[in-house]
């Protein structure tokens, strides 16, 4: 089975600092997709990026970039220039290609931002 | 269009009572997902529907748990004889496929459970 772990419980950040959260997955399959959500405090589960394994090239999305190490099973998020409304819980997720699309969620890292 | 609603928003029940949480999906999205968020387990999967196949229930935690999906549309999901230990967020996500191509799942707000 597949697992996902997020070491890092809480992580603070100073406004229009660059911040890096950090999740590791265990797997035994070549081909899935991983996933950043952001859960706000309304509960709203927003995708924030994803990365097909079998792609190379890091994701961006704008201020929001991966570091895939598909070897070390490692796929951490940076956030660039951060803002206040970036301050929420941060999910990291995986997807199996194979078996019907359910999601496997870390543990969540609180994310608090400081002006 | 209009994005995933649960309903309710928010759930206070006595332990031993049943309960059902309702979530509409988007329009046009054939997979639909429940989860479960709670402070021990964190999230978890619980129950995924996808077009008229059978469901995969791999993550009920219980019999006292169960999901359906009427029309292919809106689903429900009943906690029979509630436990103190069910109190959670539960949500329900769509996407417009599953299977092995990907398709985003769009979260719904959550229905927030508690058993008193």
């Amino acid at each position: 089975a597949q697992t996902v772990t997020q070491s890092q419980p809480e992580m603070s950040v100073q406004e229009a600092e660059t911040v890096t959260l950090s999740c590791t997955y265990d797997t035994s399959e070549s081909d899935y997709y991983l996933f950043w959500y952001k859960q706000p405090p309304s509960r709203q589960m927003i995708l924030v990026i994803r990365q097909e394994a079998y792609k190379q090239q890091n994701a961006t999305e704008n201020r929001f970039s991966v570091n895939f190490q598909k070897a070390a099973k490692s796929f951490s998020l940076k956030i660039s220039d951060s803002q206040l409304g970036d301050a929420a819980m941060y999910f990291c997720a995986y997807r199996s290609s194979n078996q019907g699309g359910k999601l496997i969620f870390g543990q969540g890292t609180e994310l608090s931002v400081k002006p | 269009g209009a994005g995933v609603s649960q309903s309710p928003s928010n759930k206070v029940t006595e332990k031993g009572k049943d309960v059902e949480l309702r979530c509409d999906p988007i329009s046009g999205h054939t997979a639909l997902y429940w989860y479960r968020q709670s402070l021990g387990q964190g999230l978890e999967f619980l129950i995924y529907f996808q077009g008229n196949s059978a469901p995969d229930k791999s993550g009920l935690p219980s019999d006292r748990f169960s999901a359906e999906r009427t029309g292919g549309s809106v689903s429900t999901l009943t906690i029979q004889r509630t436990q103190q230990e069910d109190s959670a967020v539960y949500l329900c996500a769509s996407s417009q496929l599953g299977g092995a191509s990907y398709n985003e799942q769009f979260f719904g707000p959550g229905t927030r459970l508690t058993v008193l």
